[in-house]
């Protein structure tokens, strides 16, 4: 299977900063991989992906970052607001349609 | 917009008791995953489904099963609740994939909290 690492496991910023979350995986073979954003009490939503033929993808305040010969990819937020607060999972794909989990990321964005 | 429901939002159960839970969603996706959440862990995959009556082991499979006889609904099933299975449970789907080891955004369901004392 795949096995991915996310770091760091909390951030604290303030509003308007910059945050960045990074996560690395082992699987050469992985293809795709989304960003999940979940608040508190709820369900997990796609806020953004990339698949391995793409290096970069912006959303407006946010993109992501992949670097397949290293085998990580990052999660940027510009511009943080309060709303941003809540946990960031990445995921990297294996085998056929199934996704491996980070530990997750809470972030806190102080007004 | 697709749309994954799942049958309870908080659940408590005593130990050795069968438990079902269940998800359904409406956008005839093929793809249907049960995960458990848990804090500092992320999600952890226990069962894949990506056809009906087709089913796959995920990385915690022990002490759970499935079953999916209508392709909209996937149901997870704890034999003998124990203690160390109280969790979050999320379950998801993905549409049909059209190449071997390719991977599609998965849509995730409100999660049920379950309890078991």
């Amino acid at each position: 299977g795949e096995n991915v690492e996310q770091h760091p496991s909390t951030l604290s910023v303030q509003e308007g900063d910059s945050a960045v979350i990074k996560c690395t995986y082992s699987d050469s073979a992985s293809n795709y991989f989304p960003w999940y954003k979940q608040e508190l009490g709820k369900r997990p939503q796609l806020i953004i992906d990339i698949r391995s033929n793409v290096g970069e993808k912006k959303d407006q305040r946010i993109a992501v970052t992949l670097n397949k010969t290293a085998k990580h990819f990052s999660l940027h937020i510009t511009e943080t607001q309060p709303e941003d607060s809540a946990v960031y999972f990445c995921a990297a794909s294996w085998g056929y349609g199934k996704l491996t989990f980070g530990q997750g990321t809470i972030l806190t964005v102080h007004p | 917009d697709v749309k994954v429901t799942q049958s309870s939002r908080y659940l408590v159960k005593r130990t050795g008791e069968k438990v079902f839970l269940e998800c359904v969603q409406d956008m005839d996706h093929e793809n249907m995953f049960w995960y458990r959440q848990d804090p500092g862990l992320g999600l952890r995959l226990i069962y894949f489904s990506y056809d009906v009556k087709m089913k796959e082991k995920g990385d915690i499979p022990e002490g759970y099963s499935v079953s999916r006889e209508k392709k909209e609904r996937f149901s997870l099933i704890l034999e003998s609740a124990s203690t160390n299975q109280t969790s979050m449970y999320l379950c998801a789907s993905s549409p049909e994939l059209m190449l071997a080891g390719d991977t599609d955004t998965q849509y995730f369901g409100p999660g049920t909290r379950l309890t078991v004392l």
